[in-house]
């Protein structure tokens, strides 16, 4: 169970910004939300992780809805490089009690030149 | 500082044989996961290890499949008498905190076909 929902597929133009919806509305008060991508052949690379604030970094923008159940990534400019899978993950505590990571199918965004 | 290193890369074995996929973490990290992707599927946590201690083998089947990770040396997931449906990509990733807000390295993976 990905606890997440994400769009199969996105499509943007090179330059452009890009926003990769994720709805996660079973999410609870203690549950972060963690993006990584994963670029064909590689394992995946983290991207971004938030609670409740917006959080930035090099890389790309998080906006996590006032009530946590749905985010939104954002990436301000997508390159060539940027077309990978993109996956939403809530993190959650698993039934032998570790918090871990759980990776559904993802969004897979192609960048057209 | 090198990433996660895994080996092999690539690994080919016949129905019945074992297969030993090796993760060195990367330098200062003492936690460790397994996960399986197999294709066009998302990752499958497997199982998470620090130092000599399995802390969460919950996503781990329980027959032919056993992990560690020993004091001296790198993380071991050992898959014994192979079958087809043991074919996909293996990733190993290093941590220096928990998964809970610490950003988790991952290797390059090592794909393991069953013949």
């Amino acid at each position: 169970d990905a606890k997440t929902t994400q769009p199969n597929s996105m499509e943007s133009n090179e330059e452009e910004p890009v926003h990769l919806p994720c709805n996660h509305s079973t999410i609870s008060g203690t549950d972060y939300i963690h993006w990584y991508r994963q670029l064909p052949s590689q394992g995946p690379e983290y991207v971004i992780h938030g609670l409740t604030s917006n959080v930035n970094n090099r890389m790309a923008s998080l906006a996590i809805a006032e009530d946590r159940k749905s985010s939104t990534l954002i990436l301000h400019r997508a390159t060539l490089r940027d077309a990978a899978v993109y996956y939403c993950i809530r993190g959650g505590y698993s039934g032998a009690g570790s918090y871990q990571l759980t990776f559904g199918k993802g969004t897979k965004l192609s960048v057209i030149p | 500082n090198a990433g996660v290193m895994q080996n092999p890369r690539h690994l080919v074995r016949r129905r019945g044989q074992e297969a030993r996929l090796r993760c060195s973490p990367m330098k200062g990290h003492s936690h460790v996961y397994w996960y399986r992707q197999l294709p066009e599927e998302g990752l499958k946590f497997m199982v998470y290890l620090q130092k000599e201690n399995i802390i969460d083998e919950s996503g781990m089947p329980k027959e032919r499949f056993s992990a560690e990770f020993p004091k001296e040396g790198p993380s071991i997931l050992r898959i014994q008498q192979v079958v087809r449906g043991d074919s996909a990509a293996y990733f190993c990733a290093s941590s220096r905190a928990t998964a809970h807000t610490g950003e988790l390295f991952f290797g390059e993976g090592s794909r393991l076909t069953v013949l």
